[in-house]
Order: structure tokens, then C-alpha cells, then sequence
């Protein structure tokens, strides 16, 4: 089965503080790639990081960066210095081809960044 | 560039009857995938469509069909609605033969009743 696993509904933050979001995930494929993605109330999915899954180095995109462990198949997201805009849903979702593409979404952490 | 744009944007519909979504992909992309996101939920994908037929296709029953244009466009057809088909109904476009994120709209708001 293709699954992605966040166990942690819901978290808060301090503003300017750091905060780590979990994510699992299963599947049987070799080639794939790892996103975060952000929705906000305007409902719109907006990407937060992606990781290629046959690169070891960690990606990084300003304040956002992931810890990829592909053997425990873990895929967690660091929010450093959080701002108030952060609060959001985030999915963690890992996409692979079979034919077409096809991204499997976890079931979200909801982050409220307080002041 | 307007990005992926759905229309419309709340619906409200009764059961048993059929309902159309429509998106226009994001500029440059001819892949469409559809999600359906139950309140509180992650997204679920539904299908993808490219060269104007279904490539792929996840666990949704035959009252879930589509269709996609020569320009790209996609719509979303549901027959026979059920109160459970309420959610948001994303489209996200994207670039095949590449692995990418793909690009969402804001969705189409379907309430059941």
C-alpha cells in the first residue's frame, strides 16, 4: 500500500520560534519525489519544499528545510524563525510514476503560529 | 500567467443529480490530476488526464468520469451525487514526463444536499 502517515493533527508555535513537522510514508517505489505543501484558509495548495527522492542532501528553501532519512522513510519539515503567516494546513505527499503520475497526500498538520 | 484557475467556486447541488467542474491548466502544462479533499482530509486523487484521455486513476467509483480538451482544459463530471461527495474538488496541473509539483487551483467548493 501507498501511504503517507502524519501523526500529529495539530501543533502550535511561538512566532520566531522552531517547529518540526512529522511525516511517514510507504511505498514499494524506488524513484519518487517528497513534497510539503502549504494550504492556507484561502484553500489554495501552495508548495513548501520539495525533496527528490535519489538525493541525499537535504533540501532547503530559506526558512523551510527537510529531514530525509529514506531507509526509515521518514520526511519531516523544519519551520525555523516562524512568522505569524505560517499558520496553515501542511501536507506531506510523495508522488511516483506509474503510468502517469500520481501524488499521494497525508492528512495534514494544522500549525497555529501565536504571537 | 493566472495560474490554474476552477470554476465555479461554490456549488450546491441535490442528491441524485449530476454536477461539472471545469479547470484551465496553468500555461505550458498539459497534465491535469483531480483531488477530491473531504473537510478536514488530505486530498484524494481521483484521476489524471493527458492527450485528452485518463492515464491514471485512483480509487473512485464510475460515477467519477472526466474529460480533457485539445487545449488542455479538463472537467470533472459527477453522476448520481451522494451527500458523502460533498468537499472541495482540487485541479492541479502540471507538466508530464516530469516529475514535478504540480500546480493547484482554489478549488471548487461542492455541497451535497
Amino acid at each position: 500500500a501507498q501511504t503517507v502517515t502524519q501523526s500529529q493533527p495539530e501543533m502550535s508555535v511561538q512566532e520566531a520560534e522552531t517547529v518540526t513537522l512529522s511525516c511517514t510514508y510507504d511505498t514499494s517505489e524506488s524513484n519518487y519525489y517528497l513534497f510539503w505543501y502549504k494550504q492556507p484558509p484561502s484553500r489554495q495548495m501552495i508548495l513548501v519544499i520539495r525533496q527528490e527522492a535519489y538525493k541525499q542532501q537535504n533540501a532547503t528553501e530559506n526558512r523551510f528545510s527537510v529531514n530525509f532519512q529514506k531507509a526509515a522513510k521518514s520526511f519531516s519539515l523544519k519551520i525555523s524563525d516562524s512568522q505569524l503567516g505560517d499558520t496553515a494546513m501542511y501536507f506531506c505527499a510523495f508522488q511516483i510514476r506509474t503510468g502517469g503520475f500520481k501524488t499521494i497526500f497525508g492528512a495534514g498538520t494544522r500549525l497555529f503560529v501565536k504571537a | 500567467d493566472a495560474g490554474v484557475t476552477q470554476s465555479p467556486t461554490h456549488l450546491i447541488k441535490t442528491r441524485g443529480q449530476q454536477v461539472t467542474l471545469r479547470c484551465s491548466p496553468k500555461s505550458g502544462h498539459d497534465t491535469v490530476s483531480w483531488y477530491q479533499q473531504a473537510l478536514g482530509q488530505g486530498p484524494q486523487f481521483i484521476f489524471q488526464y493527458y492527450e485528452e484521455e485518463e492515464r491514471q486513476r485512483g480509487n473512485f467509483p464510475d460515477r467519477f468520469s472526466g474529460h480533457q480538451f485539445p487545449n488542455y482544459s479538463s472537467e470533472l463530471n459527477v453522476n448520481a451525487l451522494l451527500l458523502g461527495d460533498s468537499a472541495l474538488y482540487l485541479c492541479a496541473s502540471s507538466l508530464r514526463g516530469v516529475f514535478a509539483e504540480a500546480f493547484f487551483g482554489q478549488g471548487t467548493r461542492l455541497t451535497v444536499v
